[in-house]
């Protein structure tokens, strides 16, 4: 498997459910991303980690919990979650967080559905 | 921070035809400005980006433009293919900060054969 994957594609909860969305990349980068694509939305930045640190939180609800264990693996924890959190969650890796080498690789998200 | 104004929302043209979609941006440290193309179901992909040091960039069908005095970009599609239909988000980067790319709301092209 090669770039950057996520489980699982779909995935469909209660609000009182703990789920965990998983990322994986297979690109040797260093930086990883959480994103949220809504509906009619710009892409949302919720989470960037650099060399497992997080560097960025943009104001997300601690009912995203998001961990790092190494480089090339990066985990978003969900639990007590509402409707509108129902959305396209992306994860994306880049060689660098910053400099020339910051192109960004998305995986293919996981299409998340609150009941 | 950085604030990306994308348009149209919505573009609809025939086969053959050339497609534009508008950016711009709010912050003039800016320096590097990527285009993602996101076909239904699918990732966003790189499809082509440009450097504030440079005006104009092409590669075959597609190109892009960077007005820097006046906050600008443009993604530019020459003769359209069914294929090409997909949603476009255009995204600009600061050089200071946090180097993160905000991202454009994105712009559903639709070509018609």
């Amino acid at each position: 498997e090669t770039g950057v994957t996520q489980t699982p594609r779909h995935l469909v909860m209660g609000m009182t459910n703990k789920k965990s969305l998983k990322c994986e990349q297979h690109l040797g980068h260093n930086a990883m991303y959480w994103y949220k694509q809504s509906a009619k939305k710009p892409l949302e930045l919720m989470f960037v980690y650099n060399f497992k640190e997080q560097t960025e939180n943009n104001s997300v609800p601690s009912r995203f919990s998001p961990e790092c264990p190494n480089s090339s693996h990066l985990f978003l924890h969900l639990h007590t979650l509402q409707p509108e959190d129902s959305a396209l969650y992306l994860c994306a890796s880049s060689q660098q967080l910053a400099g020339t080498d910051n192109e960004q690789f998305f995986g293919p998200g996981t299409r998340l559905t609150v009941l | 921070g950085e604030n990306v104004e994308q348009h149209p929302s919505t573009l609809s043209v025939q086969e053959g035809d050339s497609a534009v979609i508008k950016c711009t941006y709010s912050d003039s440290a800016s320096n590097y400005f990527p285009w993602y193309k996101q076909e239904l179901g699918k990732r966003p992909q790189l499809i082509i980006d440009i450097r504030s040091n440079v005006g104009e960039k092409k590669d075959q069908r597609i190109a892009v433009t960077l007005n820097k005095t006046a906050k600008h970009f443009s993604l530019h599609i020459t003769e359209t293919q069914p294929e090409d239909s997909a949603v476009y988000f255009c995204a600009a980067r600061e050089s200071g900060g946090s180097y993160i790319p905000t991202f454009g709301r994105g712009t559903s092209l639709i070509v018609h054969p």
